[in-house]
């Protein structure tokens, strides 16, 4: 079945460190990544999604490219702020018939000081 | 205007009791979810139904029964509440079967279950 693995948590970064989360996955098919992130007493909302192999996300300073060959899609920061802090979870969908589900990583909790 | 819309946020209940946790979106989607977010923050699917007819029924007791009257509701009542039952709850939608393949998915804030 598909699959997906975060690296362990939590990180704890000082702000304007860089940040790299790590994400892997096992899926048949093709399936697209994705990152979604949780900030306190909230739901999850979309940070960024890759389609295809070679693909980049990017949103708010975030990036992940979709490795096909190391079956990975690591979330990168080049400074991180305040107001990252958050959980994040790496997932991946995968079409079955017509329909598709979205399996999620454990996710990981960031927290950055000033 | 809050586009998924859970109530309650939170729910205190004890052992045994029956309850039911709401959901409406006002994004005009045709398909919700309902997933389970653990101590531990692990996210999994339970439900998710697509116009009104359940799609994707998970491994989940059956005393967890979803209920869909139109698209823009799906409703999750819970009979003899567990201990192990005690979590946060996360409604969402998309707009088809095959949303979350191609577009994200919409969360509602949550409702955090605790049954003591």
């Amino acid at each position: 079945g598909n699959s997906v693995t975060q690296m362990e948590g939590p990180v704890t970064l000082s702000e304007e460190a860089f940040l790299t989360i790590n994400c892997t996955y096992t899926a048949t098919g093709y399936p697209s990544l994705f990152w979604y992130v949780q900030y306190p007493g909230e739901g999850l909302q979309l940070l960024l999604k890759a389609t295809k192999a070679d693909d980049k996300g990017s949103n708010k300073g975030f990036e992940a490219t979709y490795r096909k060959e190391t079956t990975s899609f690591h979330l990168e920061k080049g400074s991180v702020q305040v107001s990252d802090s958050a959980v994040y979870f790496c997932a991946l969908s995968a079409r079955t018939g017509a329909n598709s589900k979205l399996t999620f990583g454990e996710g990981i909790t960031l927290s950055v000081r000033p | 205007d809050t586009a998924v819309s859970q109530t309650p946020k939170y729910l205190v209940t004890q052992m045994g009791n029956d309850k039911s946790i709401k959901c409406e979106q006002n994004l005009g989607h045709d398909t919700m979810y309902w997933y389970k977010q653990d101590s531990k923050k692990f996210l999994k699917i339970m439900f998710s139904y697509n116009n009104k007819e359940l799609i994707i029924n998970e491994t989940v007791p059956n005393r967890f029964s979803p209920k869909s009257p139109d698209k823009a509701h799906l409703n999750l009542h819970i009979n003899s509440l567990e201990l192990g039952d005690s979590a946060v709850y996360f409604c969402a939608s998309s707009p088809n079967p095959a949303g979350s393949y191609n577009s994200p998915l919409h969360f509602g804030n949550g409702t955090r279950l605790t049954v003591t």
